[in-house]
């Protein structure tokens, strides 16, 4: 089983709606946890982190974390064309080696 | 602003030789990663780095080396290039503290021919 587990997708939404990513991990005694949107050719670039349970508002991006269901959640309200992108998740676990754990990323694409 | 920077955007190289990707940071760091990435494969790192002089094989080391001598200093050494190693190359840097998030380099997109 992969630590960190996003849809793959790709995904595709019409210019407007709410995107939805979803991302599930498997160390419960994770902390912190990141999204990172990369564009085609670019690096990663850190767009939300999130530390405890609830929900985080920054603009039109909310993260949501459930701890209890190892669970973090983007939403992208009123999408635009210029969301496309690759999404990526990344859960920080103190204790491990490693710390920082990302999943496959998935793939966004808003329709005009 | 936090900065990583990798030495170069763009190379060409030939198999068999011996390439060297440089990463440095400037906000005094403890964690360095390298980490290359290939289309449906995602992020898959490579090494890592949690102090000077240490270093730790993440899931992909095979063919590569690193090394960190100083703090701010995490290069990736390809010790005879192969074609298979044609990728996007990126490193990262995070703080130790848990509650903190990575910074990329812009990658290096390397090519063996």
């Amino acid at each position: 089983q992969k630590e960190v587990e996003q849809n793959s997708g790709p995904l595709s939404v019409p210019e407007g709606a709410i995107a939805s990513l979803n991302c599930t991990y498997s160390d419960r005694v994770s902390q912190s946890f990141f999204w990172y949107r990369q564009y085609s050719g670019k690096s990663p670039e850190l767009i939300m982190s999130i530390y405890s349970n609830g929900d985080k508002e920054d603009g039109r991006f909310t993260a949501q974390l459930n701890k209890a269901s190892q669970y973090v959640s983007l939403l992208i309200r009123d999408s635009q064309p210029s969301d496309s992108a690759t999404y990526l998740c990344a859960v920080k676990t103190p204790g491990s080696a490693r710390q920082l754990t990302f999943g496959s990323g998935t793939q966004l694409t808003v329709l005009p | 602003d936090v900065k990583v920077t990798q030495s170069s955007r763009y190379l060409v190289k030939r198999t068999g030789e011996k390439v060297f990707l440089e990463c440095v940071q400037d906000m005094d760091h403890e964690n360095m990663f390298w980490y290359r990435q290939d289309p449906g494969l995602g992020l898959r790192l490579i090494y890592f780095s949690y102090d000077v002089k240490m270093k730790e094989k993440g899931d992909i080391p095979e063919g590569y080396s690193v090394s960190r001598e100083k703090k701010e200093r995490f290069s990736l050494i390809l010790e005879s290039a192969s074609t298979n190693q044609t990728s996007m190359y990126l490193c990262a840097s995070s703080l130790r503290q848990v509650d903190t998030e990575a910074f990329f380099g812009q990658g290096t997109r390397l090519t063996v021919v």
